[in-house]
């Protein structure tokens, strides 16, 4: 098993370009979180699906997410701003228990 | 909500040396887990541990509930061993609260 992927690994944008976060896992986790990271501190949730199709959360203003099957949690930058520079962790979860495996992440600088 | 306190936040030790990390919490909570963040950035799980001791390897840790606390030993540190470590709690929503790190450095 490839566990969580994430793609891109590095990216830097400008301020109000958006693009898409790629985040699959191959386990058939039926949870999937979206976090983010900034230096020093611990993670923050942004978002959540526990199962695909359902959205469980309200979506924080400058993101948008979907979960269309089990496998895919994309997360979008709708227009960016700098204070959404950081690294963004995905995690998957299995049913059975709240343990959660992380993506290698993806470093977004917005400048 | 619930509060998570690590403590303490720098650790720096030398090759070979023991260290314990201590996680409080604030409430009662439904799970407990920690992590190792390593300098490239990947989280990985160490222990799922809602209470009683688990060990691993030179890893261990241990979790009181009833008083609100987690510990992760670590034995014999090796350079490998240096990153962020990381104590997250489930709370009655079942969603994680997380810690804001221990970050430890092992010298060769």
């Amino acid at each position: 098993n490839a566990g969580v992927t994430q793609t891109p690994k590095f990216h830097i944008l400008k301020t109000g370009q958006s693009m898409t976060l790629q985040c699959a896992q191959d386990m058939n986790h039926g949870y999937m979180s979206w976090y983010r990271q900034d230096p020093g501190m611990g993670l923050r949730l942004i978002y959540y699906s526990a199962a695909a199709g359902t959205t469980d959360k309200e979506v924080p203003n400058g993101y948008n997410v979907s979960r269309l099957n089990t496998e895919d949690f994309p997360l979008r930058l709708v227009s960016a701003a700098p204070s959404q520079t950081s690294v963004y962790l995905c995690a998957s979860t299995p049913g059975t228990s709240n343990e959660q495996y992380f993506g290698p992440g993806t470093r977004l600088t917005v400048t | 909500g619930i509060q998570v306190e690590q403590s303490p936040p720098d650790l720096i030790l030398q090759e070979g040396a023991n260290s314990t990390l201590r996680c409080n919490f604030s409430d009662s909570v439904n799970n407990l887990q920690w992590f190792h963040q390593n300098p490239w950035g990947q989280l990985i799980n160490l222990f799922y541990i809602p209470s009683g001791t688990k060990q691993n390897g030179r890893l261990s840790a241990t979790t009181v509930a009833t008083e609100r606390y987690s510990l992760l030993y670590i034995s014999s540190s090796q350079t490998t061993d240096s990153g962020v470590y990381f104590c997250a709690v489930e709370g009655s929503n079942y969603q994680l609260i997380w810690g804001a790190g221990t970050k430890l450095i092992i010298k060769p």
